[in-house]
C-alpha cells in the first residue's frame, strides 16, 4: 500500500493549485480518504473527505475554495485549492481511513506568499 | 465541533518504562453500531504520521504490540508498556465521530 503525494509549490495569494496523491495497493474509491495539513511548525489539521459513495465534507476554513475529488480510472485522489491564502501554507497530506488501514502519504509543500 | 484535549503535552520518559498518554473528546466518540471513532497517530520526526490504534483500541497493522489503546466513549488512553528509543515523537488522538475530524493538541515523547 502507498500514497505518495504531489503538485505542492510555491504560489502567490489568490492563485489556483491541483494536489494529486496516486495510490496503489487499494482502490481509492472503495475507501474513505482524507487531505490533511500540516502547517510549519504546528500540529495537524484535517482539510477535506471523501466518502466511498462519493459525499463530501470540508473544513470551514477552506469550505468553497477548495475540493475533493477522485479517479476511478488513474486510482487517485485529487485536492483543487482555489483562492488561495497565506494561512493555507502547509504540508497536506492524503489519508485513508483509519479502519480502512490509516495510510498516509509523505506529503507535498505548498507555500502560498508573494 | 468536537474538541479533542490531550495530555500531558511533553512527556519525557526512561527507555524500558511505561507511558501513557490521554485524550479526552467534547462529544461522545461511541455510535450506535458500537465503534469508538478515535484514532492514535505516531508522528516521528521529519515523517508523515503513522497509525498505532484505529477504533479506539485496534492495533494498526505492524504496530508492535507494546501499544495499547482503550477509552470510554469520551476518555481514552494510549498505552506503551515498555518505552522504546524509537517511539520518539509526537502523539495525536484523532476523532473521525463527525466532521469536522479534529486532533488533539499532540504530545512529544521524549528519551530522558
Amino acid at each position: 500500500v502507498q500514497l505518495v503525494e504531489s503538485g505542492g509549490r510555491l504560489i502567490q495569494p489568490g492563485g489556483s493549485l491541483r494536489l494529486s496523491c496516486a495510490a496503489s495497493g487499494f482502490t481509492v474509491g472503495n475507501n474513505y480518504m482524507n487531505w490533511f495539513r500540516q502547517a510549519p511548525g504546528r500540529g495537524l489539521d484535517w482539510v477535506a473527505l471523501i466518502y466511498s459513495g462519493g459525499t463530501t465534507a470540508y473544513a470551514d476554513s477552506v469550505k468553497g475554495r477548495f475540493a475533493i475529488s477522485r479517479d476511478s480510472s488513474t486510482n487517485t485522489l485529487y485536492l483543487q485549492m482555489n483562492s488561495l491564502r497565506v494561512e493555507d501554507t502547509a504540508v497536506y497530506y492524503c489519508g485513508r481511513d483509519g479502519a480502512g488501514g490509516g495510510n498516509w502519504g509523505q506529503g507535498t509543500l505548498v507555500t502560498v506568499s508573494s | 465541533d468536537i474538541v479533542m484535549t490531550q495530555s500531558p503535552l511533553s512527556l519525557p520518559v526512561t527507555p524500558g518504562e511505561p507511558a501513557s498518554i490521554f485524550c479526552r473528546s467534547s462529544q461522545s466518540l461511541l455510535h450506535s453500531n458500537g465503534n469508538k471513532y478515535l484514532d492514535w497517530y505516531l508522528q516521528k520526526p521529519g515523517q508523515s504520521p503513522q497509525l498505532l490504534i484505529y477504533l479506539g483500541s485496534n492495533r494498526a497493522s505492524g504496530v508492535p504490540d507494546r501499544f495499547s489503546g482503550s477509552g470510554s466513549g469520551t476518555d481514552f488512553t494510549l498505552k506503551i508498556s515498555r518505552v522504546e528509543a524509537e517511539d520518539v515523537g509526537t502523539y495525536y488522538c484523532m476523532q473521525g465521530r463527525q466532521t469536522p475530524i479534529t486532533f488533539g493538541q499532540g504530545t512529544r515523547l521524549e528519551i530522558k
